[in-house]
């Protein structure tokens, strides 16, 4: 199978801006989950999507927010970029049954200016 | 306040030892706890995992031991290899939610 693919894999924006990330699942996984990563936080939950409705979600502002499509698809949007948006975006999908582990993608690399 | 803690940011352990990454969390309502391991511009991968019921996993050059009791979980890698040098992150999940470690970074010298 396929792995979790994202899109953009870099991408540069300046503050004040709006950017849409991409995520595509592996085939057949309804769960995907989004998490940011920065060298002082770490890896910090955004939101998780199951069937097309978001099922959990971190502690981010409303800036920060997703969908998913009904194959599966997910996209996050951050709406009014602060410097401090910069980070590494990475999505992972999974079947979306309890404990199953969650495959990451590549990740997306944002840098806001 | 962070539920899932690894308080070595760092770890550098000779080719050949044995490296052995920490964590501990606070909420005893996690039931299930996964080791990913990144490199450099990638996402996380999947190393072994462990549930509550269970107090080791052993997976090839992995072992996971599970201290309930002491909220402690360990990550053995025996024998280390140069390979192995990447960020490990812990991670723990209960019905709603998974919860990262900051991750600590190990480099394995030759």
């Amino acid at each position: 199978k396929a792995g979790v693919t994202q899109t953009p894999r870099y991408l540069i924006k300046t503050r004040g801006q709006q950017v849409t990330l991409s995520c595509s699942p592996i085939s057949g996984h309804r769960s995907v989950s989004w998490y940011q990563q920065t060298p002082g936080q770490g890896l910090q939950f955004l939101f998780e999507y199951f069937s097309e409705t978001q099922r959990n979600k971190g502690n981010f502002p409303g800036r920060f927010s997703g969908r998913q499509f009904s194959n599966s698809r997910s996209e996050m949007n951050v709406s009014t970029l602060e410097l401090g948006d910069s980070a590494l975006y990475l999505c992972a999908s999974s079947s979306g049954q309890y404990q199953e582990t969650q495959y990451f993608g590549p990740g997306t690399r944002l840098l806001v200016l | 306040d962070q539920q899932v803690k690894q308080n070595s940011p760092s770890l550098s352990v000779q080719e050949g030892r044995i490296s052995i990454l920490n964590c501990d969390y606070t909420n005893s309502m996690f039931d299930y706890f996964l080791w990913y391991k990144k490199y450099p511009a990638e996402g996380p991968t999947f190393l072994i995992s462990i549930s509550s019921i269970k107090d080791k996993n052993e997976d090839g050059r992995f072992t996971v031991f599970l201290n309930k009791s002491a909220k402690h979980l360990s990550l053995h890698i025996v024998p280390s290899q140069p390979g192995d040098s990447a960020v490990y992150f812990c991670a723990a999940t209960s019905y709603d939610k998974v919860i990262f470690g900051p991750g600590t970074s190990l480099s394995v010298i030759p």
